[in-house]
């Protein structure tokens, strides 16, 4: 099946430790988001990319930075994780930039900063 | 700026009772309208969605939403609950114009009793 996969499910980090989380498609879509869901909030867009094209939200701290190396992957990278940084990430793909294209959520990676 | 409120945080219903959960939004103008649902361990999947039209829509897994545009409601209802229903429920607003941006609700965690 077509899907969008985020690992590992469960990430660790220390305080100030670089972290890398993964996500992977089989959709082929064009775009390809991050959102931050902190405990009992609402999923929040980080950034997302258009092909290539990053477009990254206005109040998205520097300390989170992606990468989209191909259609298929894109990474989120936290260069220094902070306790506030500990929340699920989800991933998500969508065809095409506009709303009528339903966007599609991987499982989430779920981090904890010790 | 867009903002949508969830008003319950936790609902509770027994299997088989209809249910309700409700959804506001603040936009400039009439947004696109969406209802996700995320079980245990699961990624965002999409119930139903609004562009226009009639303004009671149909969705997957029995469920429906109605527009109100002078309440700047999107209910969600379904008329019998099922023990599988119990997960977290996410209403969201896109822009009409171009920019696949969800703004999501905090929000609100189904419980069923049996």
């Amino acid at each position: 099946d077509a899907m969008v996969i985020q690992n590992p499910r469960y990430q660790v980090t220390q305080f100030g430790k670089p972290v890398t989380l993964s996500c992977s498609q089989t959709l082929n879509h064009n775009v390809m988001y991050w959102y931050q869901q902190k405990s009992s909030q609402a999923p929040k867009l980080l950034f997302h990319y258009y092909d290539k094209d990053f477009n990254n939200e206005a109040d998205t701290p520097d300390n989170f930075q992606s990468r989209r190396p191909n259609t298929s992957f894109c990474f989120l990278d936290i260069r220094s994780p902070g306790l506030g940084d500990a929340a699920m990430y989800l991933c998500a793909t969508s065809r095409d930039e506009v709303s009528t294209d339903t966007q599609y959520f991987g499982p989430g990676t779920r981090l904890t900063v010790l | 700026a867009q903002s949508v409120t969830q008003p319950d945080i936790h609902i509770t219903v027994s299997e088989g009772a209809s249910l309700e959960l409700r959804c506001n939004y603040s936009y400039g103008a009439t947004p696109y309208l969406f209802w996700y649902v995320q079980s245990p361990g699961q990624g965002l999947q999409l119930l139903l969605k609004y562009f226009s039209g009639d303004t009671l829509v149909q969705g997957i897994k029995g469920f429906e939403a109605e527009f109100k545009r002078s309440q700047s409601s999107f209910n969600l209802r379904k008329p019998s609950v099922h023990w599988s229903d119990a997960a977290e429920y996410f209403c969201a607003v896109g822009p009409m114009e171009y920019g696949n941006k969800l703004v999501f609700g905090a929000g609100t965690i189904l419980r069923v009793k049996s």
